[in-house]
């Protein structure tokens, strides 16, 4: 079954260092994969997604993901930490039924 | 363009009585998915609606049905409501076409069942 992962719960960075989110895939075929982000009482924004080419995908608000087929991961960073970044993050992976399957978040904290 | 729309935003609601939300999606979306979410499970897929025809359905019990209409509005509904049916209810409109498509989700109806 297509499923993700993302193994940290929480994220803790200090504002002005870079962030990571972690996520890890399991799909059969090629992987679509996608990051939201979601802030207090709202509902999730769309950050990104990878689907062919360039391992390395740019989205909104400085974010970016890397794409690693070996160690089947799809990372999510950013280079200089904002307080206001400071929200829940989703992995989704697009599945053979086009279902979209989301990991179970991970709470990033930047402290100024 | 307006985002995708939820009514209501908040409901409040006695165990045993049924709900229904509603859901417009950005103009030129044809597809509207429903997720449920809870601190506990997560976000889980209720099901997919394409041309008011529903494509994909996730495990829930049949209590929880929605449909489609013409105009694409989406709305769901949760009949003999249980305390385990409080969540934040979200929809998402996507526009398929060529290619792999990400959703965007409207800010949510917060259901509380007491």
């Amino acid at each position: 079954a297509q499923s993700v992962a993302q193994p940290e719960d929480q994220v803790n960075v200090a504002e002005g260092n870079p962030l990571t989110v972690k996520c890890t895939y399991s799909v059969s075929g090629n992987p679509y994969l996608f990051w939201y982000v979601q802030y207090p009482n709202r509902g999730l924004q769309f950050l990104l997604k990878y689907i062919t080419g360039d391992n390395l995908v740019k989205g909104s608000y400085g974010f970016e993901a890397e794409f690693n087929k070996s160690q089947t991961s799809f990372h999510l960073k950013k280079p200089s930490a904002l307080v206001s970044d400071s929200a829940l993050y989703f992995c989704a992976v697009r599945d053979y039924n086009n279902d979209m399957r989301f990991g179970a978040g991970t709470r990033l904290t930047v402290k100024p | 363009k307006a985002g995708v729309t939820q009514t209501p935003r908040y409901l409040i609601k006695t165990r045993g009585q049924q709900v229904t939300l509603s859901c417009s999606p950005i103009s030129g979306h044809r597809s509207v998915s429903w997720y449920q979410q809870t601190p506990g499970q997560g976000l889980q897929f209720l099901f997919e609606y394409f041309s008011e025809t529903q494509r994909n359905k996730g495990n829930f019990p049949g209590r929880f049905s929605g449909r489609q209409f013409s105009n694409s509005r989406s709305e769901m509904n949760v009949s003999t409501l249980e305390l385990g049916d409080s969540a934040l209810y979200l929809c998402a409109s996507s526009h398929p076409g060529q290619g792999v498509y990400e959703q965007y989700f409207g800010p949510g109806t917060r259901l509380t069942v007491t």
